[in-house]
């Protein structure tokens, strides 16, 4: 069975940074992966997808690359804000469109 | 119209209650999904529906039976649940079951006394 881990659960930085967010998976077979964020108790907002034939995507101050073969995804942040404190879920998508969700990174940036 | 609505957004109810959770998408797409969410925790899928037939169930309790009376509408009716089946519940769709992108709905947070 397909198992999504993100590192670090939790993350902390000054306003003005750039970050990564890590996410890993344990089976390449996947369709294509796929970033979102949460505020807390709310639903879930779609950031980027990433097709498997894809290497990255950006949209804005996010990219998001793909390694799949080494099952391995990144989110880059740049110039953050205190508006991205959220927690961010990758999901990998094994088949139709069955999504695994990792385990979360909460980050928090400090103004 | 890019929004997945759903209703309630807070519902309380006791183990006797039945209850319904309602989902609608107006972006025109095919595939509906119901997704449980326990604090901390990542989002589990429950129930996939495509063209308004049921694709996946995930070995869901029959307490939950969920419903697709159309494209655009996704139910999940509710009966006789238990506390532990309190969570974030989340609708999602997407345009079809192949490789698109989900959207996700707000959730309603269910209570279960």
């Amino acid at each position: 069975k397909q198992e999504v881990t993100q590192i670090p659960a939790a993350l902390s930085v000054p306003e003005g940074e750039n970050l990564v967010l890590n996410c890993s998976f344990t089976d390449s077979a996947i369709y294509n992966l796929q970033w979102f964020r949460q505020d807390p108790g709310k639903g879930l907002t779609s950031l980027l997808l990433i097709q498997s034939s894809q290497r990255e995507q950006t949209s804005g101050r996010l990219n998001a690359s793909l390694d799949k073969s080494s099952g391995r995804s990144t989110l880059y942040i740049a110039a953050s804000q205190p508006g991205d404190s959220a927690t961010y879920l990758c999901a990998v998508n094994t088949g139709a469109n069955n999504l695994f969700f990792g385990t979360g990174t909460r980050l928090t940036v400090i103004p | 119209d890019t929004e997945v609505t759903q209703t309630p957004k807070h519902l309380v109810m006791g183990m006797t209650n039945k209850k319904s959770l309602k989902c609608e998408q107006h972006m025109g797409h095919r595939a509906m999904y119901w997704y449980k969410q326990k604090a901390k925790k990542p989002p589990e899928l429950m129930f996939v529906y495509s063209y308004e037939k049921l694709s996946i169930n995930e070995s869901v309790p029959s307490r939950f039976s969920p419903e697709c009376p159309n494209s655009s509408l996704l139910n999940l009716h509710l009966h006789a649940l238990q506390p532990e089946d309190s969570a974030l519940y989340l609708c999602a769709s997407s345009h079809t079951l192949l490789q698109d992108e989900q959207f996700f709905g707000p959730g309603t947070r269910l209570t279960v006394l």
